[in-house]
């Protein structure tokens, strides 16, 4: 049964640092995964789909990355701004069919 | 290409009764999935449509049901509303090819009083 796990559950960081979210898995064997942003009460919105065959993938100052061998991704987000304080969820398709399996989250505060 | 339309954006209902969800899913997409999202338990998969037929159900009661018409927008039915049933439900929309994007609307507010 796959399960994902975001650490830290929340970060707080100033404005300008570079930081790095973590996504791990149990199960290796993933078709892809992928990185959601959602501002508080408000929908998911997509910020990048890693396949299983890539092992990174880029959007702006958003790099993610992905290492099935030890069942991890990581977001990193370069020159973080204020506009990036929002929760930053994983997620990966269970097997073959189109449920998603979320991690808990990540909350990210980017200080002034 | 507008994106998922959830509709409406918020609603409050009185326990006992029922309610209908929308989604529009992006123009080409025939898969829509919904997902309820609480406080406590996360983000947790409902059910997913594609071609008008429910292709995955997760672990909810028999309360929750869908439908999915051939235009490919979604409705989804909650009865009998419980407390517990307040949640933000969550629409995704995806053109089901292998390995594709989920796209996700704003969601619906749902709060049972």
């Amino acid at each position: 049964k796959q399960e994902v796990t975001q650490i830290p559950a929340a970060l707080s960081v100033p404005e300008g640092e570079n930081l790095v979210l973590n996504c791990s898995f149990t199960d290796s064997a993933i078709y892809n995964l992928q990185w959601f942003r959602q501002d508080p009460g408000k929908g998911l919105t997509s910020l990048l789909l890693i396949q299983s065959s890539q092992r990174e993938q880029t959007s702006g100052r958003l790099n993610a990355s992905l290492d099935k061998s030890s069942g991890r991704s990581t977001l990193y987000i370069a020159a973080s701004q204020p506009g990036d304080s929002a929760t930053y969820l994983c997620a990966l398709p269970r097997d073959s069919s189109y449920k998603l399996i979320f991690g808990s989250g990540t909350r990210l505060l980017v200080r002034p | 290409k507008a994106g998922v339309t959830q509709t409406p954006r918020y609603l409050i209902k009185t326990r006992g009764q029922q309610v209908t969800l929308s989604c529009s899913p992006i123009s080409g997409h025939r898969s829509v999935s919904w997902y309820q999202q609480t406080p406590g338990q996360g983000l947790q998969f409902l059910f997913e449509y594609f071609s008008e037929t429910q292709r995955n159900k997760g672990n909810f009661p028999g309360r929750f049901s869908g439908r999915q018409f051939s235009n490919s927008r979604s409705e989804m039915n909650v009865s009998t509303l419980e407390l517990g049933d307040s949640a933000l439900y969550l629409c995704a929309s995806s053109s089901r090819q292998e390995n594709t994007e989920a796209f996700f609307g704003q969601g619906t507010r749902l709060t049972v009083v």
